[in-house]
Formats: C-alpha cells, sequence, structure tokens
C-alpha cells in the first residue's frame, strides 16, 4: 500500500497570507495525485487532478506541483472560504488518501 | 451535470450487512470513461476508498477490506451498490459513492474523482 503523509497536520494563517502544503508519498506516484478541500458537512470537493491541473470551476489561486514522491499544494492568498481541511490521495497503485491537513484562521 | 444519490438504512446491527445504493442521474453508468467508487470517513477521521466497478462489471476493492465488500451495477435504473458483510462498530461512517473519471485514454491508473454524493451516516450499533 502507497501511504501518503501529509505536513503540516495544522497550518494556521491570516486571510490574505500564502498556504503551502505538502503531501509524501512512499513510492513513486509519478503524477497520480489528486488533492480535494472538505469543508465540515460537506462531500469533499476535487481542486487538482494529475498533480496540477485544477479541476473545472477551481480559482487560480489554488495550484499543484510535483511528481514521483513529493508535491505540493498551494494556494497563493486564502480567502475566507479556503479555510478547510486539505487531502492528497493516489491512484497510482489502487488507491489511498494523506491523512489531512487543516488549514485554520490565525 | 451529474449527481449521485446514496440511499440505504442509516442504522446497521454488529455482524449484519451493509447495504447502500447509489442513484446516478445527468448521465449513464454505461460509459467506458468511469469508474463508479465508493468511499467513506469515519465520524472526525479520514477518507477511505472502499472499492469501485467499471460498466463491465468488473469490480475492485480495498485489499483491507477485500473479502467483506460486494459492488455491482443495475444499468436499467442507473445505480450501483455496496455491500459490506460482518459489519463491526469500526465501519460506522460517512459513505460517498463517487464518480472516478478516468484520464490519458486508460482507466488503469490516475483519474479523477470528480463528482460525490452528499453522503449518508451509516451507524454499526445494536
Amino acid at each position: 500500500e502507497i501511504v501518503l503523509t501529509q505536513s503540516p497536520a495544522t497550518l494556521s494563517l491570516s486571510p490574505g497570507e500564502r498556504a503551502t502544503l505538502s503531501c509524501r508519498a512512499s513510492q513513486s506516484v509519478s503524477d497520480y495525485l489528486a488533492w480535494f478541500q472538505q469543508k465540515p458537512g460537506q462531500a469533499p470537493r476535487l481542486l487538482i487532478y494529475d498533480a496540477s491541473n485544477r479541476a473545472t470551476g477551481i480559482p487560480a489561486r489554488f495550484s499543484g506541483s510535483g511528481s514521483g514522491t513529493d508535491f505540493t499544494l498551494t494556494i497563493s492568498s486564502l480567502e475566507p472560504e479556503d479555510f478547510a481541511v486539505y487531502y492528497c490521495q493516489q491512484r497510482s497503485n489502487w488507491v489511498t488518501f494523506g491523512q489531512g491537513t487543516k488549514v485554520e484562521i490565525k | 451535470q451529474v449527481q449521485l444519490q446514496e440511499s440505504g438504512p442509516g442504522l446497521v446491527k454488529p455482524s449484519q450487512t451493509l447495504s447502500l445504493t447509489c442513484t446516478v442521474s445527468g448521465g449513464s453508468i454505461r460509459s467506458g470513461d468511469y469508474f463508479w467508487s465508493w468511499i467513506r470517513q469515519p465520524p472526525g477521521e479520514g477518507l477511505e476508498w472502499i472499492g469501485y466497478i467499471y460498466y463491465t462489471g468488473t469490480a475492485y476493492s480495498n485489499p483491507s477490506l477485500n473479502s467483506r465488500v460486494t459492488i455491482s451495477l443495475d444499468t436499467s435504473n442507473n445505480q450501483f451498490s455496496l455491500k459490506l458483510s460482518s459489519v463491526t462498530a469500526a465501519d460506522t461512517a460517512v459513505y460517498y459513492c463517487v464518480r472516478l473519471h478516468c484520464s490519458r485514454g486508460s482507466c488503469s491508473r490516475g483519474g479523477s474523482f470528480d463528482f460525490w454524493g452528499q453522503g449518508t451516516l451509516v451507524t454499526v450499533s445494536s
């Protein structure tokens, strides 16, 4: 099983600041990596697929990068609605998710 | 716009079988561009992939759950279903049905979980 490790567990930032979230895979997943945003009581929402492609309707402030084992989700300038939990997910070998990073208001 | 909706009992007794159905609207489950998936989330925890099924009826499931999971298609009603046997309290979770959109001309790897149902909470308790 490919294990995805996200860091940090919690990120405390203010609106307007830049958020950088990390996802590390226990073995190479090529670029078969996605990012999701989840707010309380809601289903996850696809943000990024294939490591760097924004999903339909996702604002340009969200960007993804990386390949192999190290990936990053960047939110260039946090909006109030961006405070949520973020998950990475791979489908290179079966499907696994990271444990999540909570982006909270400082 | 594709929509998915889960339905089924919200309470299941230990050792029994959990059964859920997902109704898909706005698109056909007979397309070769998608896998139809189940993903769950225990209260306050992260996401776990349960399994998925292709329009041919070929299904794959998480090795950690493999022997307890059955996923099936009902193409006449545009639905797919999940059965999870021998449940325990550890199976208490919100269960989501999700579309996996294959990409790059292949369904063997990659793709994106692009449309999700709202989720349904299933509690395992006597």
